[in-house]
């Protein structure tokens, strides 16, 4: 069963404009992490966040993480066309456990 | 640099045929896993490996097994296959265990039939 549950289901912006993605877990976890999915291709690793950071930044990407509402946001600035993808969280407990991710689309 | 390398990209089977799915990593990754991406699921684990020689049962094992005979490869094997098995099979390595990133190779689309 999925750990982390990701909201939207779908985001579609315009170019330049920013990306809010969140991510909703159950249980107490170790560390959370990002990864993005291109279509039809693997995933590739974002951010990892340890349970005891509250936020992390990656170039244009900015992570938070809330241990007490058990709940991540990923946040991507300046959106780029290139940027389209599926994201996911992943919450790493006694193993790791993806949700369904967020299918971002950004217009040019 | 190839990183992790699935093969086949993609295979049609028969209800019953057998086969095997191969992962190769150049990392020197210790762990190794298997995962099945199926729509509105996102992945789901099906075996993995914390070593040469090792394998364990992930979330949804049945129907599937594994072997880690060389450090490098893992293969995931289906003994007889079923349409529930139609899927998307993700193989991932890592250094380390889950606190650690994992990398992915680009996946293996399987249709049975």
């Amino acid at each position: 069963s999925q750990q982390g549950e990701e909201d939207p289901q779908a985001l579609s912006i315009q170019e330049g404009e920013n990306a809010t993605m969140n991510c909703s877990y159950k249980t107490s976890i170790n560390n959370l992490q990002w990864y993005r999915q291109n279509s039809g291709r693997g995933l590739v690793h974002l951010i990892l966040i340890r349970s005891n950071e509250r936020e992390k930044h990656s170039g244009r990407l900015r992570v938070t993480l809330d241990t007490s509402k058990k709940s991540s946001s990923l946040l991507i600035t300046a959106s780029r066309a290139a940027d389209t993808a599926s994201y996911f969280c992943a919450t790493v407990s006694n193993d790791m456990r993806f949700g369904a991710g967020t299918r971002l689309t950004v217009k040019p | 640099n190839a990183g992790v390398t699935q093969t086949p990209k993609f295979r049609v089977l028969k209800t019953g045929q057998s086969m095997t799915l191969l992962c190769a990593q150049d990392m020197n990754h210790e762990y190794m896993y298997w995962y099945r991406q199926d729509p509105g699921m996102g992945l789901r684990l099906i075996h993995y490996s914390v070593g040469e020689g090792t394998t364990a049962k992930g979330e949804v094992p049945d129907g599937y097994n594994v072997s880690r005979l060389k450090k490098q490869n893992f293969l995931l094997g289906l003994e007889s296959a079923a349409p529930s098995q139609t899927s998307v099979y993700f193989c991932a390595s890592s250094y380390a265990g889950s606190n650690q990133p994992q990398h992915f190779g680009d996946g293996t689309r399987l249709s049975i039939l």
